[in-house]
């Protein structure tokens, strides 16, 4: 089967930076997503990698290590607007030839305090 | 560029009762994915359609079912509602690649769906 550990909740000021890590265990794995959703709102698109190494995008980055089946999303200069869930979700094949499936972690709750 | 759409925004039924819920895709994207989010939980992945075939599905029962349109818009169809289908159902869509389907999902505002 597939399994996603993320840390349930973290806390982090404003202005600073925050981690948030993601192990995985699959098979089939082809790459690692990271969402953005706000109370109430629709997850969003972050970021995707499908090789090793740091991926920048503006104050977020994000990770991979295949051969640690690890990943993290780093957020540089937190602002209260990121105060959101953050889900990690690994990209991988599914039973049956040309199937795919994008399974989520249970969400990591970011609070950004002043 | 117009974002994923889904209608209803909101629905209440009762137990027993069957609901259709809808999505429209991003222009230009082929594949639809249906997820269930239940209060406070993660996304649980139900149906993958892309160009009119159901590619792939999620440990969920037969009454769960769905089908996508020649434009690629999409309904998710649930029978004999149970309690605990009550959730947010969150369509997304990607452009599929020559693999098939993608990481890269672009999520509708979602229908939440109340079971009494």
């Amino acid at each position: 089967g597939q399994s996603l550990e993320q840390p349930s909740e973290v806390t982090a000021v404003e202005g600073a930076i925050v981690q948030i890590n993601c192990t995985y265990q699959t098979s089939g794995f082809y790459g690692l997503s990271w969402y953005q959703q706000h109370d109430g709102g629709a997850p969003t698109f972050l970021s995707y990698n499908a090789l090793d190494g740091l991926e920048e995008t503006g104050r977020f980055s994000s990770f991979l290590s295949r051969s640690d089946s690890y990943g993290y999303l780093l957020l540089q200069e937190l602002q209260m607007k990121d105060s959101a869930s953050y889900f990690c979700a690994v990209y991988s094949a599914y039973s049956g030839a040309g199937s795919y499936q994008l399974t989520f972690g249970k969400g990591t709750k970011l609070s950004v305090i002043p | 560029e117009a974002g994923v759409t889904q209608s209803p925004t909101h629905l209440i039924k009762t137990r027993g009762q069957q609901v259709t819920l809808r999505c429209s895709p991003i222009s230009g994207h082929t594949s639809v994915y249906w997820y269930q989010q239940a209060l406070g939980l993660g996304l649980q992945f139900l149906l993958w359609y892309d160009e009119g075939e159901e590619r792939n599905r999620g440990n969920f029962p037969p009454r769960f079912s769905g089908r996508q349109f020649p434009n690629y818009s999409s309904e998710l169809n649930v029978n004999a509602l149970e309690l605990e289908d009550s959730a947010l159902y969150l369509c997304a869509s990607s452009l599929a690649k020559r693999t098939g389907g993608s990481g890269e999902q672009y999520f509708g505002p979602g229908t939440r769906l109340t079971v009494t």
